[in-house]
């Protein structure tokens, strides 16, 4: 069962360069998470929404629950961005994608 | 606040071994799940608890038992370690109404 589509599943980018991540599910849903999760590392929540977009500094989210979509935009991309983004939906449970493995070169 | 902790951070383990993960969080959160990872594959649900005294299945509970006798800790037990339980376990908080999910540092397990 795939829940949770993202892609691409693996994305190189040179430092600078605007980055999309795409998330589609097939759940209903009440809200959407985006997760980070560096090499080796912990696991951190960076975005969580229901509607619309949201923005922190460099990482913008949007969703369209309609469609059952979001994206995650990283703009000028920087090295330390190089990690996995993990979209996950959530209604009565949390579903996750297997994520988007990230690479900005510098 | 330290968030979420686990221990031990890597473990190794012979096949039939028994061992508790352990988690715990300062939060005075009352949901409290446990997740596996493996590699390309998101995360699943093992169990999950929605306060102290009640605990529930998730995803993939066989081979796991869970307890919650406190609000603050939230232990996973392997009752008898397969091979097919190698993986990066991580246990995660938050609070009632589905906010923001605080995730420890993992458990990374083999067993051999």
């Amino acid at each position: 069962k795939n829940e949770v589509e993202q892609s691409p599943q693996n994305l190189t980018a040179q430092e600078g360069e605007f980055i999309t991540i795409n998330c589609s599910y097939s759940v209903g849903i009440s809200a959407l998470h985006w997760l980070q999760q560096h090499p080796g590392g912990g696991i951190v929540s960076l975005f969580m929404l229901s509607s619309g977009k949201k923005k922190h500094g460099r990482l913008i989210a949007t969703i369209n629950i309609q469609e059952k979509h979001s994206s995650l935009h990283i703009t000028a991309s920087h090295p330390r961005d190089s990690a996995v983004y993990i979209c996950a939906p959530t209604g009565n449970q949390f579903y996750f994608g297997t994520g988007t493995s990230l690479t900005v070169i510098p | 606040n330290a968030g979420v902790t686990q221990t031990p951070k890597f473990q190794v383990l012979k096949t039939g071994q028994s061992m508790t993960l352990q988690c715990a969080q300062d939060m005075n959160h009352e949901y409290m799940s446990w997740y596996r990872q493996d590699p390309g594959m998101g995360l699943r649900l093992i169990h999950y608890s929605v306060g102290a005294g009640i605990t529930d299945q998730g995803e993939v509970p066989n081979g796991y038992n869970v307890s919650r006798s406190t609000t603050e800790d939230f232990p996973l037990r392997l009752l008898s370690a397969a091979p097919s339980q190698t993986s990066v376990y991580f246990c995660a908080s938050r609070g009632t109404h589905q906010e923001t999910q605080y995730f420890g540092p993992g458990t990374r397990l083999l067993v051999l």
